[in-house]
This record gives C-alpha cells, sequence and structure tokens, in this order.
C-alpha cells in the first residue's frame, strides 16, 4: 500500500463548477499537509498549507484535514480554465519538512 | 516570477558526457533540495542539503553527484548518465525546521541520448 494514494484523473469540469480534489493516507504520524499546483513542465507552486486538523480557506481554494479518516481534500470554487493544472497533494511527520511524501497528482481540466 | 532560479531550462546530453544543474535562491532558505519528476508521476526526492551539510541521500546512484557551495547555491553534477535518467530536474528550499512547505524552482528538463 502507497503511503499517500491519489487519484490520478483526468477531471474534467465546466467553468464555474466546485472543484473537489482528494487524498487518503496511511501514515498516521503525518502532521502536516500541502497542496501544490503544477502545470505542465513547470515546477510545482505551494497552494495551501495545513498543520493537523481543520479547515483553512484562501480565496477560491479551501483545504480540509480529517484526521481520524486519513483523509484531506481540496476544494476549488468558480473553477476557471486557468485552473486546469496537476494538483499535488503532499504531506509530512517532522517539522524539518525534509520528508514530504506526494500524491501522483491528479489532472484537473476546467472547460470554458 | 519564481523565486528559486534553475539554469539551464532544458539540457540534451550524451551519456559519456559531463554537465551540471545549477539552483539560486536569495530568500534565505538554509534547506535546498534536488527532486526528480518522470512524466505523470510525483517528484522523487534525490538529496537534502541542510545548512550547506548533505543531510539525505536517497540512495540515488553515483552518476548524480551533489554539491552546495554556499547557501543560496546548489548544483547537481552529472557524469555517464542513462536514458532512463532523461527527466525533470526540480530544486527546492525552505526553511530548516519550519514546514511551511517548499518553493520550487521551474526545473531543468533534461534529455540523454
Amino acid at each position: 500500500q502507497k503511503e499517500v494514494e491519489q487519484d490520478p484523473g483526468p477531471l474534467s469540469v465546466p467553468e464555474g463548477a466546485i472543484v473537489s480534489l482528494n487524498c487518503t493516507y496511511s501514515n498516521s504520524a503525518f502532521q502536516y499537509f500541502m497542496w501544490y499546483r503544477q502545470y505542465s513542465r513547470k515546477g510545482p507552486e505551494l497552494l495551501m498549507y495545513t498543520y493537523s486538523s481543520g479547515n483553512k480557506e484562501d480565496g477560491r481554494f479551501t483545504a480540509q484535514v480529517d484526521k481520524s479518516s486519513k483523509y484531506i481534500s481540496l476544494f476549488i470554487r468558480d473553477s476557471q480554465p486557468s485552473d486546469s493544472a496537476t494538483y499535488l497533494c503532499a504531506m509530512s511527520a517532522g517539522a524539518g519538512g525534509f520528508k514530504t511524501i506526494f500524491g501522483a497528482g491528479t489532472r484537473l481540466f476546467v472547460k470554458a | 516570477d519564481t523565486e528559486v532560479t534553475q539554469t539551464p531550462k532544458h539540457l540534451v546530453m550524451g551519456m559519456t558526457n559531463k554537465k551540471s544543474l545549477k539552483c539560486e535562491q536569495h530568500m534565505g532558505h538554509r534547506a535546498m533540495y534536488w527532486y526528480k519528476q518522470k512524466a505523470k508521476k510525483p517528484p522523487e526526492l534525490m538529496f537534502v542539503y541542510s545548512y550547506e551539510k548533505l543531510s539525505i541521500n536517497e540512495s540515488v546512484p553515483s552518476r548524480f553527484s551533489p554539491e552546495c557551495p554556499n547557501s543560496s547555491l546548489l548544483n547537481l553534477h552529472l557524469h555517464a548518465l542513462q536514458p532512463e535518467d532523461s527527466a525533470l530536474y526540480l530544486c527546492a528550499s525552505t526553511y530548516p525546521g519550519n514546514n511551511y512547505g517548499y518553493t520550487f524552482g521551474s526545473g531543468t528538463r533534461l534529455t540523454v541520448v
């Protein structure tokens, strides 16, 4: 079993839709949870960072962490064609951040 | 614009060549990383430098040799690579002891012929 599971998609939605992206994990020691957005042929860009359980909102993006279920989500409201990218979840156990484990990434297409 | 700069953006090299990838950041980060990413796969950690000392080496083949000349620079020296080493090589940085996520560079797309 992989430490982090993420559906690779692709996920195709119409412009304006609410998008839900998810990851599950098996390591209960994970405390730090991140979402990165990666456009084609570019490096990942940090979108959201969450420590432990709870919700965090930033503009059209909301990150949720449910440690009891070992499940994290990223919601995108009012999706735009410019949101079309691969979204990678990432998580780690220690504050050092050295051993961050990435999910496989979900490819998202937002159609105009 | 990204605050982590990688050069070159693209590199084609033969299996007998020696080349170097370069990474530079001026954010005061003291931990720097090399990741390798194949198409449609997540980044895989190769090396971590913390305060200019090699902290993690994920059993990467010796044909990859990292170097951290100072707190702002990170190099990856390449020698006798194989075609399967073709990938996007990503540099990232952060503050040690701080897990607020990485700042990645745009990467070097390496093709080994």
